[in-house]
């Protein structure tokens, strides 16, 4: 069974500290997809990361970076000097094997609320 | 085409009625996914097309659910005899044909159930 586990329900952290989400999954898969999503207010996921399970370099982005520890099942997301903007839910995501050969079905976490205070 | 769009935004329905969600995907996307979302919790899968075709679909899609891609473009989802339980967000999501690039969702349809 696939499951993708955000332990942090609610973050809160005052603006231009960095914060850290945490996310663990659970396969059986040899070959697999994380992914980060966020989720801002208005409702619709946005995209933020794909990272596949042969690929273990933490990458950053901006104020973004990711750091995957396959030893651990772990794909860790972190916002440097974070801002306001930065305000929304954060889901991590595993990608399923579906009946066709690279179907993207996501099992989600719960994901983490995350609110930077100015 | 800026994106996923879904109609409606919000839907407010009488239990036992009723509900029909349509999404348009990204025009160049053969694939098309429809997730629930309840509150507090992630996005949960329901079924996903290839083009027109209905590959997979979750034990959550009850037989009072269906979702029809026809000619492969927009999708619909209906919801017979709704019950307070399938109030959520509904999101859909479509993404290329190649393996595992990543999916683009829409805003979703609220459905509250009274």
């Amino acid at each position: 069974a696939q499951k993708v586990t955000q332990a942090q329900t609610e973050i809160s952290v005052v603006e231009k500290e960095d914060v850290t989400l945490d996310c663990v999954y659970e396969t059986r898969d040899t070959t697999y997809y994380l992914f980060w999503y966020k989720q801002p207010p208005s409702g619709e996921l946005v995209f933020l990361i794909r990272r596949n399970s042969f690929d273990e370099q933490n990458e950053i982005s901006g104020r973004y970076s990711w750091n995957f520890q396959k030893s651990t099942s772990s794909f860790n997301f972190t916002i440097t000097a974070s801002q306001v903007v930065d305000s929304a839910v954060y889901f991590c995501a595993l990608s399923s094997r579906g009946v066709i050969q690279g179907a993207q079905k996501l099992v989600f976490g719960q994901g983490t609320r995350l609110t930077i205070n100015p | 085409d800026t994106g996923v769009s879904q109609d409606p935004r919000h839907k407010i329905t009488k239990r036992g009625q009723n509900v029909t969600f349509r999404c348009d995907p990204i025009s160049e996307h053969n694939r098309l996914y429809w997730y629930r979302q309840t509150l507090g919790q992630g996005p949960e899968f329901l079924t996903y097309f290839q083009n027109e075709a209905q590959l997979e679909k979750s034990r959550l899609l009850s037989d009072r659910f269906s979702a029809e891609r026809p000619k492969g473009s927009f999708s619909t989802l209906e919801i017979q005899r709704t019950e307070q339980g399938d109030s959520a967000m509904y999101l859909c999501a479509s993404s290329l044909g190649t393996a595992n690039t990543e999916a683009f969702f829409g805003q979703g349809t609220r459905l509250t159930v009274v």
